[in-house]
Parts: structure tokens; C-alpha cells; sequence
């Protein structure tokens, strides 16, 4: 299993301006995800963060919007960019642990007002 | 990505057995079905997963039809503390971890 912490808990944050979330897991991972969640919505896979190279982007999202770090196999950073009230969302971390039974463990998540 | 259909919402009283159905129609033969629940303001959590065979653990059961076109999660006696939204979620074998969320079945528990 695997605890996993992130910071900021929530913000709010004037338009225009940045944050990053930092996640934090007490165990090395293979796996680390960035998930967001919009109001009232289920959750959607924002990137895949590799360790020591690119983060793996789906459709929709974009590295210049999203930036994202993962310096070792226990942090990551995602970063919210020039942001907007549609940024409003819940951003989630999530670690899996490859070769594993696809079990994932999520953060407590980082609610983000922008307005 | 293969796709799960789930009710919107269901209702269950305290300390009876819930039965919450989730159809997958166009499974693939190696794509694992997955139970997460997310409490409210919470990150989701495992719940439960399976492949062929029905599952039993400590939180649920999960029982997989015959052709896999569709499961059930099965809690022995709902409580308060269910009160949650459940997603049955295809894991992609092909995608490592990488889990595709769908819109999920809020549960509610009655007492």
C-alpha cells in the first residue's frame, strides 16, 4: 500500500496566475497519475508522470497548460498555468506499482478555485 | 477504450445487501474489471477487481457473468459508511495502471 500526500489541501487563485500541487508518497513508485475532477464530475486523467523524462499526456491537456515533474520515484509536481475559472476542479494524484494488480492509491486531493 | 454502463444512482437501507450492476459489453479478453469508491471529499479507493472468477475480500464481492459482458459488486450489509460513488472501471492491460473513470453509481444508505 501507499500514503500519499499533497499540498496545497485547497487554494484560491486569482486568474492569470499559477500553482503547483505537489503529491507526495511515503513508498517508491512505479506508477504516478494526475487526475482532475470538475464539479459534480467523475475523474479524468490529466498525465502519466515518468520518472526522469516527459510526463505522458491524454488528449486534451497539454504540457505548456500542465507542466509536470517527477524528480524521483516518490514526488511529483503538477503545475496549473495561466489559469482560469474552467480551471476550477479537484486535482488528485494517484500511484500504482507496475506488475501489480492494477490497484491504484489516491491522494486526498487539491481543491483549486480560480476567479 | 472499453466502455462501462453504470445507474446513475441507487438506494439501499442500513444493514442490507446492495447489488450494484455494471455492464461492459465490449471487454476485451485481458482487460480486468475494477471497483473504486470515492467517499465524500475524498480521493477515490480500491475496492475490489477481478478477471474471470468471482472475488471475495474483506470490503465487497464481486460477481462476473459468464461472458464478462457485465459484474456486479456486491456489499454484504450496507452502512452509513458506504454511502459513496462507486465506479466499475476496465483496466486496459495493455496501459499498465492506467485507469478510465466513467460516471460511477452514487450510492445512498438509508438507516
Amino acid at each position: 500500500s501507499a500514503v500519499i500526500s499533497q499540498k496545497p489541501s485547497r487554494d484560491i487563485c486569482q486568474r492569470g496566475t499559477s500553482l503547483t500541487i505537489q503529491c507526495q508518497v511515503d513508498s517508491q513508485v512505479t506508477m504516478m497519475f494526475w487526475y482532475r475532477q470538475q464539479p459534480g464530475q467523475s475523474l479524468t486523467l490529466i498525465a502519466t508522470a515518468n520518472q526522469g523524462s516527459e510526463a505522458t499526456y491524454e488528449s486534451g491537456f497539454v504540457i505548456d497548460k500542465f507542466p509536470i515533474s517527477r524528480p524521483n520515484l516518490t514526488f511529483s509536481t503538477l503545475t496549473v498555468s495561466n489559469m482560469s475559472p474552467e480551471d476550477s476542479s479537484i486535482y488528485l494524484c494517484s500511484v500504482g506499482f507496475w506488475g501489480a494488480s492494477y490497484e491504484q492509491y489516491f491522494g486526498p486531493g487539491t481543491r483549486l478555485t480560480v476567479t | 477504450d472499453a466502455k462501462t454502463t453504470q445507474p446513475n444512482s441507487m438506494e439501499s437501507n442500513e444493514e442490507e445487501p446492495v447489488h450494484l450492476p455494471c455492464n461492459h459489453s465490449t471487454i476485451s479478453g485481458t482487460d480486468y474489471i475494477h471497483w473504486y469508491r470515492q467517499l465524500p471529499s475524498q480521493g477515490p479507493e480500491y475496492v475490489i477487481h477481478g478477471l474471470t472468477s468471482n472475488v471475495n475480500n474483506r470490503m465487497a464481492s464481486l460477481a462476473i457473468a459468464e461472458d464478462r459482458k457485465s459484474s456486479t459488486l456486491i456489499l454484504h450489509r450496507a452502512t452509513l459508511r458506504d454511502a459513496a460513488v462507486y465506479y466499475c472501471i476496465l483496466a486496459e492491460s495493455r496501459a499498465g495502471n492506467m485507469l478510465t473513470f466513467g460516471g460511477g453509481t452514487r450510492l445512498m444508505v438509508k438507516p
